[in-house]
């Protein structure tokens, strides 16, 4: 059981480039989360999912695209990124609405130069 | 609006010396849920507790504790005997009944041996 995984752990993209960060879980989750950690600033959401075929925004969206066409899986991309999404990336899930335990995954360190 | 403050940027103690955390949190909601999560050097999250509002039972585990009081709308983290192996960020989470987390900045900790 490995939980929530990220891949790939760290990225180096130059500006305008894009790329996709893959989160997934075998715990049979409905809700995922993409957050991002910044010095100082704690965890902002950026986007999560209520279930397979759904995503809504959170705190912090713009610049970011999500999708989740398979339950396990939750895409956070990247369309042109610019030296402000440098950051530690998690992606977390959880299987209650109100309860909402959020197990986390290791984390994706994204430098952009 | 649902807020989480942890005033405490960096907290320094001692080898064997008790610490407390604090987390201060704001929420109209009667029902809601306050988490604690740990964030080694390695990175990943870990979550440590959750409580609901109608539970004000002081929890022990260990080393640890935590006081939950409504009436001044906290919910303290103690560690007794810190060791070393306590250094890492702590985050205390709300959820007021939905399917997102409020996290507050965080507080680092560092056990000087």
């Amino acid at each position: 059981n490995a939980g929530v995984t990220q891949t790939p752990k760290f990225r180096v993209l130059k500006t305008g480039q894009s790329m996709t960060l893959l989160c997934a879980q075998d715990m049979n989750h409905e809700y995922m989360y993409w957050y991002r950690q910044d010095p100082g600033m704690g965890l902002r959401l950026i986007h999560y999912s209520v279930g397979e075929g759904t995503t809504a925004k959170g705190e912090v969206p713009d610049g970011y695209n999500v999708s989740r066409l398979k339950k396990q899986n939750f895409l956070l991309g990247l369309e042109s990124a610019a030296p402000s999404q440098t950051s530690v990336y998690f992606c977390a899930s959880s299987t209650d609405r109100e309860l909402n335990t959020q197990y986390f995954g290791p984390g994706t360190r994204l430098t952009v130069l | 609006a649902q807020k989480v403050t942890q005033a405490q940027t960096e907290i320094s103690v001692v080898e064997k010396e008790d610490v407390t955390l604090d987390c201060v949190y704001e929420t109209r909601d009667t029902t809601y849920y306050l988490f604690w999560y740990k964030q080694p050097p390695s990175g990943e999250l870990v979550f440590l507790i959750r409580r609901n509002s109608f539970d004000e039972q002081n929890e022990i585990s260990g080393r640890y504790s935590w006081n939950f009081q409504k009436s001044t709308s906290s919910f303290n983290f103690t560690i007794t005997a810190s060791q070393v192996v306590d250094s890492a960020v702590y985050f205390c989470a709300l959820n007021f009944g939905n399917e997102k987390l409020t996290f507050g900045t965080g507080t680092r900790l560092t056990i000087i041996p």
